[in-house]
């Protein structure tokens, strides 16, 4: 069964873009869920997506958006890029939507912003 | 703000060592405590989700132990080997579903 899978791996954005991050993950998985790594603030939970519903969201500003599509595929948005949004950005996926399902991750997308 | 705390920061252990690491969380409005583990260049893997108190996981020589009560949650290595160099991260889940928090991570150093 193939993993999580994430598009692009590495990105350069300048400040005042938008950027689309892309997650598909693991065939029959309904949850994805991303997360920001900065060496700051460490591993933050930005949000949750359930069959094409988010469920949760972290506390990130509304810059920060994403969806879930019919296929589970998920992408999260990011608008008005700041120097501060530079960082690893990783999606996870799990089968149902219950907390006792284990979370599997993606390689991640690294972005830098300039 | 919830607050998740681990200990120590760091640790470097020999080859054979046992080892424990500790991971604080809020004791009220608990839904459930995840560990992780982070080795460099790779993705987080899950190792354990607990949600009852008193519970004890295992995995391999992987073992973890939880008190809601109090707020903790300990992860025990036995018999450490350096591929077991990552960093351990434990995360909190409220039952709000709203917030779920990574503590800071414990890196943990196998010396062979």
């Amino acid at each position: 069964k193939a993993g999580v899978t994430q598009t692009p791996r590495y990105l350069i954005k300048t400040r005042g873009q938008q950027v689309t991050l892309s997650c598909s993950p693991i065939s029959g998985h309904r949850s994805v869920s991303w997360y920001q790594q900065t060496p700051g603030q460490g591993l933050q939970f930005l949000f949750e997506y359930f069959s094409e519903t988010q469920r949760n969201k972290g506390n990130f500003p509304g810059r920060f958006s994403g969806r879930q599509f019919s296929n589970s595929r998920s992408e999260m948005n990011v608008s008005t890029l700041e120097l501060g949004d530079s960082a690893l950005y990783l999606c996870a996926s799990r089968a149902g939507g219950g907390d006792g399902n284990e979370q599997f991750f993606g390689p991640g997308t690294r972005l830098t912003v300039l | 703000i919830l607050n998740v705390e681990q200990s120590p920061q760091s640790l470097h252990v020999q080859e054979g060592d046992s080892t424990n690491f500790t991971c604080s969380f809020p004791s009220s409005n608990f839904y459930a405590l995840h560990w992780y583990r982070w080795e460099t260049a790779k993705s987080p893997e899950a190792l354990f989700v607990m949600t009852l108190n008193g519970d004890e996981k295992k995995k391999g020589r992987i073992s973890a132990t939880l008190n809601t009560k109090e707020g903790y949650s300990y992860l025990y290595i036995k018999g450490s080997q350096p591929e077991d160099s990552a960093t351990y991260l434990c995360a909190f889940r409220d039952n709000y579903g709203q917030n779920f928090v990574f503590g800071p991570g414990t890196r943990l150093s196998v010396l062979p």
